[in-house]
Order: structure tokens, then sequence, then C-alpha cells
């Protein structure tokens, strides 16, 4: 099955600076990567996702990143806040007919600083 | 519109019982997976449920089931509970359009089971 390798585990920038978690994935088949954020005591919450036709795509402070030559795929976020503060999951997925089963990175706590 | 919506919010039970789950998706959404996440496994795939057929199913025992109703509610049960299966089970729907169509998985808040 797929598997999917997250880096790093922890990170902490100063509010105002940028922030990237990156994501390697196994299976070549995979077409459907989506970023979930988590904060404490909820549910993920999905913030930006790409398709394998789709080398990068952008929404506000967030954008997603997909090499798919490298298997691999990156989160950025610029102007971090201390609100963005929460574990990040990265996620690979080979979507058919119906949702898939989605393979999940090991989470990235961000820590932003006021 | 009403999000994905978990029953109960917590849960304790001892070694031995059994524990029922429910998820009611996002309206329309036909869908449901259901994810274990613990600290230290992370998020598991448990099992998928399309149109009231499980589709796809994670590496875990026999003693975690599920079933998914006409109006695609989902529950999901274990039995024989383990001190291990204390975790967060999440609920996610999700609604595929057209074959072959990625779609994004909406996820509840989790039911976090306590088993002692």
């Amino acid at each position: 099955g797929e598997n999917v390798e997250q880096h790093p585990s922890t990170l902490s920038v100063q509010e105002g600076d940028s922030a990237v978690i990156k994501c390697t994935y196994s299976d070549s088949a995979s077409n459907y990567f989506p970023w979930y954020k988590q904060e404490l005591g909820k549910g993920p919450q999905l913030i930006i996702d790409i398709r394998s036709n789709v080398g990068e795509k952008k929404d506000q402070r967030i954008a997603v990143t997909l090499n798919k030559t490298a298997k691999h795929f990156s989160l950025h976020i610029t102007e971090t806040q201390p609100e963005d503060s929460a574990v990040y999951f990265c996620a690979a997925s080979w979507r058919g007919s119906t949702l898939g089963r989605l393979y999940f990175g090991r989470g990235t706590q961000l820590t932003v600083w006021p | 519109k009403a999000g994905v919506t978990q029953t109960p919010r917590y849960l304790i039970k001892t070694r031995g019982q059994q524990v029922t789950l429910s998820c009611s998706p996002i309206s329309g959404h036909r869908s449901v997976s259901w994810y274990q996440q613990t600290p230290g496994q992370g998020l598991q795939f448990l099992f998928e449920y399309f149109s009231e057929t499980q589709r796809n199913k994670g590496n875990f025992p026999g003693r975690f089931s599920g079933r998914q109703f006409s109006n695609s509610r989902s529950e999901m049960n274990v039995s024989t509970l383990e001190l291990g299966d204390s975790a967060l089970y999440l609920c996610a729907s999700s609604s595929p359009r057209d074959r072959g169509q990625n779609t994004e998985a909406f996820f509840g808040q989790g039911t976090r089971l306590t088993v002692v």
C-alpha cells in the first residue's frame, strides 16, 4: 500500500514568518493530495488539496506544490499568525469511483509565536 | 449546511464490553469512511461505505465492524473492547459525483473512546 512520510514533526516560527511542511509518497498511482489542520479537541479540517494534474495551488496565505516525478508535495504558509498553530497532516489517495482510502502522514505540530 | 456529526463525543467503556459509534454525514453525501487516531499510530483507516456497501477495509481485526443505512448514516461497532482500542474515532463524508472524480473528505469532531 501507500506510505506517506511527513517532515518535520514539530515546527516553531515567529509570527509573520513562513512555514513549510514536506511530504513524500510511495505509490505513483496516488492522484489526490489533501492537507488537514487539526486543532486540539477537534477533527481534521481540510484546508487545501491538489490533484495530480496540477503542480501548484494557492488559497490566500496557503499554497501547496506537487512534484509527481519526485513523489513529494509541500504545504507553504506565509505570514503566519498565532491562530495557525495546530497539527497539520498531509495525505495521499487514489480516487476512483468512490471516496477512496486516505493515507496520512504522522503530522506536524506547528507553533507560531507572537 | 450542517457538517459531519458524530455521537457520542466521549465514551468510557470497560474491557470486554462492546460499543457502537454513530456518524451522520453532510446532507447529500453518500460516502462515509472511518479512521482511528492514536498518538502512537496516527490516523489509521478502518473502512469505507458507499450506498450501504462496504467498499474498502483497513487492517483491523474482525472486532471492528460497521454498516451504513439507506439515509447514509453510518455506525461502527467494536466488540470485546481492549485497552488498546482507546482512541479518537473519526468519521469522514464525501460526495463522489462522477466515476474517477476526486472529491474532498470532511471530518467530524470524532468520538473519544476510553477503555478502562
